[in-house]
């Protein structure tokens, strides 16, 4: 799986949005954009995917750049629950039944 | 949704004992699944793949006569650490992927917790 390049942490006021930014300068054209997180003492849980168009689901909204070489996680309105790592993660749309490849993620912390 | 569960959530046990993890994935079949390890402050790191009917796959630099896989079959694999000793000690994940289309999503168990003494 190609790199990814994240913040090592990001800080968060409660009920604001929140941007995290995602550099993959070498992504390739069959290459999705997976985004996971981990909650404190926690597996990682799947938040959200995309090719090339953005994407939004009840968790957070994917904005996928034009030149696919970078994306930003939004999540539209930061709780407590929210504070996590988060992991940018490529996957080959081939990828199957290959493990996923964790880099070390942005750790987000939310501020009441 | 899809779920994995992990069992124990937590174990603690003297060093040189064999402890038992499982891993199940609820509502779904899993040829493959993935066990992972994490240490403290740190990120996930691979140590093995899973598969239902052969041999599990260990990443570089994991002790496959150490950490035993079985996948015995498509709904639960296990991880047996040998004769434990405290540096063993970390958290584990297992997951297992499912594919929806053209991209698979992988679901990850809760962890198990394993303390040696």
């Amino acid at each position: 799986d190609a790199k990814t390049t994240q913040p090592n942490s990001m800080e968060s006021n409660e009920e604001e949005p929140v941007h995290l930014p995602c550099n993959h300068s070498t992504i390739s054209g069959t290459d999705y954009i997976h985004w996971y997180r981990q909650l404190p003492s926690q597996g990682p849980e799947y938040v959200i995917h995309g090719l090339t168009s953005n994407v939004n689901n009840r968790m957070a909204s994917l904005a996928i750049a034009e030149d696919r070489k970078s994306s930003t996680l939004i999540l539209h309105r930061a709780t407590l629950r929210d504070a996590a790592v988060y992991y940018c993660i490529l996957r080959d749309v081939w990828g199957g039944n290959t493990p996923l490849v964790f880099g070390k993620g942005t750790r987000l912390s939310v501020i009441a | 949704g899809a779920v994995v569960s992990q069992h124990p959530s937590r174990v603690i046990c003297k060093s040189g004992t064999s402890v038992k993890i499982e891993c199940r994935s609820l509502d779904f079949q899993a040829t493959t699944m993935f066990w992972y390890r994490q240490f403290p402050k740190q990120s996930l790191m691979l140590m093995a793949t899973s598969n239902e009917g052969s041999k599990a796959t260990y990443e570089q630099g994991v002790e496959k006569d150490k950490f035993l896989i079985n996948h015995a079959s498509l709904t639960l694999s296990t991880l047996t650490v040998t004769s434990a000793h405290p540096e063993d000690s970390s958290f584990y994940i297992c997951s297992a992927p499912r594919l929806a289309g053209y991209a698979d999503t992988q679901y990850f168990g809760p962890g198990t917790r394993l303390t040696v003494l």
